[in-house]
Parts: C-alpha cells; sequence; structure tokens
C-alpha cells in the first residue's frame, strides 16, 4: 500500500521568507498526489494536485509543489510565506482505487 | 453554502454507549468518504462509498464501526460500544467522479471524546 512521510513535524519562519515543506511517498506506480491545508476548527482545503503531466503544479495561494519520480519526492513551495499560511499541511498521495493515504502533517508557524 | 456539512460537531459520551455521526456531502457528488484523524496524525481512510455502494473498508474499521449511504446521499457513520480509543475527529469528504483523481472536498469533522 501507499504512504507518505512528512519529515518535519514543526517549522517556524518568517513572515516574507520563503517556505518549502518536504514529502516523500512510497508507491509502486504512478502516485496521484496532493496538498492539503488544515486551518484551527476549519476542514482540509486542497492546495495543489499532480496527476501527470508537466511535473512544476501550481495551487492556490502562491503555493507551487515539484513531483520528482527518483526521489519520490513532492515537496511544496511558497516563495514568500503569510501570517495566513499559519496552519498544518497535509501531503496525500491517492491510488487507482481511490484509496488516499495522509502524511502526519507539518505544522507551519508564521513569526511577525 | 454547499460544502460538506457533518452533524454533530462535538460529542462527547460515555464509554460503552452508541453515537452516530451524520455527513451530508455536496450534492451532486458521488462518492463519500470517512476518515479518522487524532491528534498529531493525518486523516486515517476508514471507508468510501460510490452512490450508495460502499466499496472499501480500512481494517480500521473494526465490527463496531458501520457506515451507511442508503440513498446515495447523506451518509451515517455508528460506532457502537465505544472505547476510549475511538476518540478522535471522525471526517467526512465527497468527490465527483468515477477515477481516482477526483478532488476531494471535506467536512469540518465530528469531534468525538470517549469518556
Amino acid at each position: 500500500a501507499q504512504s507518505v512521510t512528512q519529515p518535519d513535524i514543526h517549522i517556524t519562519v518568517s513572515e516574507g521568507a520563503s517556505l518549502e515543506l518536504r514529502c516523500n511517498y512510497s508507491y509502486g506506480a504512478t502516485p496521484y498526489l496532493f496538498w492539503y491545508v488544515q486551518s484551527p476548527g476549519q476542514g482540509l482545503q486542497l492546495l495543489l494536485k499532480y496527476f501527470s503531466g508537466d511535473t512544476l503544479v501550481q495551487g492556490i495561494k502562491g503555493f507551487e509543489a515539484e513531483f520528482k519520480r527518483s526521489q519520490s519526492s513532492f515537496n511544496l513551495r511558497k516563495p514568500s510565506v503569510h501570517w495566513s499560511d499559519a496552519a498544518e499541511y497535509f501531503c496525500a498521495v491517492g491510488a487507482w482505487n481511490n484509496d488516499m493515504r495522509f502524511g502526519a502533517g507539518t505544522r507551519l508557524t508564521v513569526k511577525p | 453554502d454547499t460544502g460538506v456539512s457533518q452533524d454533530p460537531r462535538h460529542k462527547i459520551t460515555k464509554r460503552g454507549q452508541n453515537v452516530t455521526f451524520r455527513c451530508d456531502p455536496i450534492s451532486e457528488h458521488n462518492r463519500l468518504y470517512w476518515y479518522r484523524q487524532t491528534l498529531g496524525q493525518g486523516p486515517e481512510f476508514l471507508t468510501y462509498f460510490q452512490n450508495e455502494a460502499q466499496l472499501e473498508k480500512s481494517r480500521l474499521l473494526s465490527d463496531r464501526f458501520s457506515a451507511e449511504r442508503p440513498k446515495g446521499s447523506f451518509s451515517t457513520l455508528e460506532i457502537q460500544r465505544t472505547e476510549q480509543g475511538d476518540s478522535a475527529m471522525y471526517l467526512c469528504a465527497s468527490s465527483l467522479g468515477y477515477s481516482a483523481t477526483g478532488e476531494l472536498f471535506f467536512g469540518e469533522g465530528s469531534r468525538l471524546t470517549v469518556l
């Protein structure tokens, strides 16, 4: 079965600084990859997804992610973080049968 | 608002009691999912429906758990004889489509506390 590892439990960045959240997946076939964000008291919201084609995908709120098959990674990036980006971020991998597995999440704190 | 709604948002119960959660998906969505999320963890897949058919169940879903989607619209998740280990956030999500690539839209969750 597929699995996801998010190595960083908690990251703190200063407002305006760049951000990269790491995600590594394990899956034997072509993965469907997702990043979701969860703010306190809110439901999970999809930031972006990768199915095929261009390995650099753009999402909402200025986020982007790059799929690197050779590294089994799908890291999330943002060039300039805003205070409102503070939240929990989840990477997920979906299989052909729609079984989506999530990582444990990375909590982002933004310093003023 | 036509998003995914879940009820109740928070349920406190005593060990051994039964609880039921309801999920109303986005109206035109044919797929509905249940996940469980504990503190510090990502959502764990429990089960999913395509229309009224329950197509897959996780091994996490013990015999005390049952989910239904009787008319392919709303769904219920019942937990019988609750245990303290059942305390978690139960998330519902829905999607449109017949492949693995449909975006999941999540509700805000139902938090269960078992005393």
